[in-house]
């Protein structure tokens, strides 16, 4: 099967910018998640979507984050406007049906955000 | 509060030795408990999950994790490691009235000499 495909893998912009990433879960996949992982640090769950409704985000910014899970497929994570502390991997990943069903969790490659 | 503790930040071993990495928590319950192997570059790969029952967990590449309870532990092991293995290792757990809700360790830089 086909992975959890992001894109793009690198991103440069400057604090200030917007800046979007795209997540592709597995096919047939209804749980979908985003982490961010600082440097040396362990991936933070962002927000995770069951179908296309959001159900946990309590860890997500929403002063400058956004995300959308739109008919409960693709995904994108949005920064507006991006900060230098923003600067991380944001990782994509993907279940069946959530961990607690002993579904495990695929991760995409992520993103590779710098803001300058 | 739920955390991970990976006393080893960077772990250097030869070829062919044996391997061990160390994971303590700190939860009220017993969590879910989770190894992840990070190759350069790349996401996360699951080796291997405890939720319950047999405390000795198998899991792929010849890994293999036991949970001690007492000690709040939950260290992976291999007996002969490969020069492939070298990767970023990160223990993770899940409390188990939110068990999607993964906070990571900071991870362990596995190098491998040959």
């Amino acid at each position: 099967e086909a992975g959890v495909v992001q894109s793009p893998r690198y991103k440069i912009i400057e604090k200030k910018q917007p800046v979007a990433f795209w997540c592709n879960p597995i096919s047939g996949h209804n749980t979908l998640y985003w982490y961010r992982q600082n440097l040396g640090q362990g991936p933070e769950l962002l927000i995770r979507y069951e179908n296309e409704e959001a159900v946990d985000d309590s860890q997500l910014p929403k002063d400058r984050f956004s995300a959308e899970r739109l008919k409960g497929v693709d995904s994108t994570l949005k920064i507006q406007p991006a900060e230098l502390g923003d600067s991380a991997v944001y990782l994509c990943a993907s279940s069946l049906e959530g961990q607690g069903k002993n579904s495990p969790l695929h991760f995409g490659n992520g993103t590779r955000l710098t803001v300058t | 509060a739920q955390s991970v503790t990976q006393p080893d930040i960077h772990i250097t071993v030869s070829e062919g030795a044996s391997l061990e990495l160390r994971c303590n928590y700190s939860y009220g319950a017993t969590p879910y408990l989770f190894w992840y192997v990070q190759s350069p570059g790349q996401g996360l790969q699951l080796l291997l999950k405890y939720f319950s029952g047999d405390t000795l967990v198998q899991g792929i590449k010849g890994f293999e994790a036991e949970f001690k309870r007492s000690q709040s532990s939950f260290n992976l092991r291999k007996p002969s490691v490969h020069w492939s293995d070298a990767a970023e290792y990160f223990c993770a757990v899940a409390p188990p009235y939110n068990t999607d809700k993964l906070i990571f360790g900071t991870g362990t830089r596995l190098q491998v000499f040959p």
